[in-house]
Formats: C-alpha cells, structure tokens, sequence
C-alpha cells in the first residue's frame, strides 16, 4: 500500500528553469494539496484541489501552477524556478470534507541555485 | 496571515515529564484541529484530533484539549518519551471550505 507517492525526492535546478512535481495517491481520496516547508514557517499552503476537475490557490501560489491530471494525480509545476523556491515540496490527500485527517508523501527537496 | 499560529520554536521535557504544545487561531470558521509528527526526512505523520463539537480527545498518551472561546488548543503527552522528539505541527480545516492550513510547528526534544 503505497499511499502518496511524490517524485522526485531531490532536485537541483538553474534559476529559470522549469520542472514538473509529481503526486499520485492510491487511497481513493478526492482531495489532494500542496504544501511548502521552510525554516521558521511550517508548512504552508500553495494549491489545493477539493476534487478531480477543481483547484484553487493556497497562502503562497505565486510562481506556481497545477494540474489535477486525473482523481490519483496531482502536479506542481514551476515554470521559471527562483532561489525562493528553495523548499522541501510536500504532497498530501484526504477523504473531502473537513473532518478528515490528510496523508503526507515522503516530500521533495528542492534547490535553485 | 497565518491563521495558525505555534508561538513556541522548541521545547524540551525530560523523559517520563508532560509534554504541553499549544497552538493557536484566528480563523472562527475553524471547525477541525489536527496534530501532525514530523522526523526528519519524513512526510508528517497524523497524530490526534478534535472536532469543535469537543473540548477533549484522548488517545493512549496523547491528549487535546480545546478551548473554542479563546481559540485555542494544546496537545498533551504523558508520560513523554525519547521517541516522541519530533516536530509537531498543528493544523485547522473548515467545513465551509476544504483546505487545511498549519502552523510553524514546535520542536519537542524528550530527553532520557
């Protein structure tokens, strides 16, 4: 049971390079996000999909973009990676509906450099 | 604006002590609480909850207690132990939409 698989788990990039995030969720779950880890600021909210055909902006979308390809996927795209995009990516899904916990990939690091 | 907010970075106890992490928010329309464990190079792991319908949930040696007029709630680990040293992270959704949003996290160091 692999639950929420991110790929890949490090990256390096050039500033202004572009690269897709990979999630993908076998648990059957309609709601699916992602999150930014940073020193000092937890994990904050980019985007959010409540379920397959919708997503919507989170605390911190700028410079990014997603796509939920089916009801397993769920990319993050950044098409012009900066230095500030620097982070640990995290990649999580839940049953929809508020009262229900969300189940976390292993994470991707990502460095631009 | 974060909207979840863990005013304290880290905390240590020693082994067999209570454990105390308080979290606080903003948003009223905060209807579900979650606690979340971290280690190092791992996703967040889910811990314990609390629907605002309660004021406490207890699980082994997890406890949370809520207290929706303050809006405030705190995750209670008795007795801690060297295992528990992780960062926890508290986290709010509501029913009127379906994100969830985090706090900074507090790092517990248990000491044996």
């Amino acid at each position: 049971n692999a639950g929420v698989t991110q790929t890949p788990k490090f990256q390096v990039l050039k500033t202004g390079q572009s690269m897709t995030l990979q999630c993908a969720q076998d648990m059957n779950h309609n709601s699916m996000y992602w999150y930014r880890q940073d020193p000092g600021m937890g994990l904050r909210l980019i985007y959010y999909s409540a379920s397959e055909g919708t997503t919507d902006k989170g605390e911190v979308p700028n410079g990014y973009n997603v796509s939920r390809l089916n009801k397993r996927e769920f990319s993050l795209r950044l098409e012009s990676a900066a230095p500030s995009q620097t982070s640990v990516y995290f990649c999580a899904s839940r049953v929809q509906g508020a009262f229900t916990e969300a189940f976390f990939g292993q994470g991707t690091r990502l460095t631009v450099v | 604006d974060q909207q979840v907010k863990q005013n304290s970075p880290s905390l240590s106890v020693q082994e067999g002590r209570i454990s105390i992490l308080n979290c606080d928010y903003t948003n009223s329309m905060f209807d579900y609480f979650l606690w979340y464990k971290k280690y190092p190079a791992e996703g967040p792991t889910f811990l314990i909850s609390i629907s605002s319908i309660k004021d406490k949930n207890e699980d082994g040696r997890f406890t949370v207690f809520l207290n929706k007029s303050a809006k405030h709630l705190s995750l209670h680990i008795v007795p801690s132990q060297p295992g528990d040293s992780a960062v926890y992270f508290c986290a709010a959704s509501g029913d009127n939409n379906n994100d969830m949003r985090f706090g900074a996290g507090t790092r517990l160091t248990v000491k044996p």
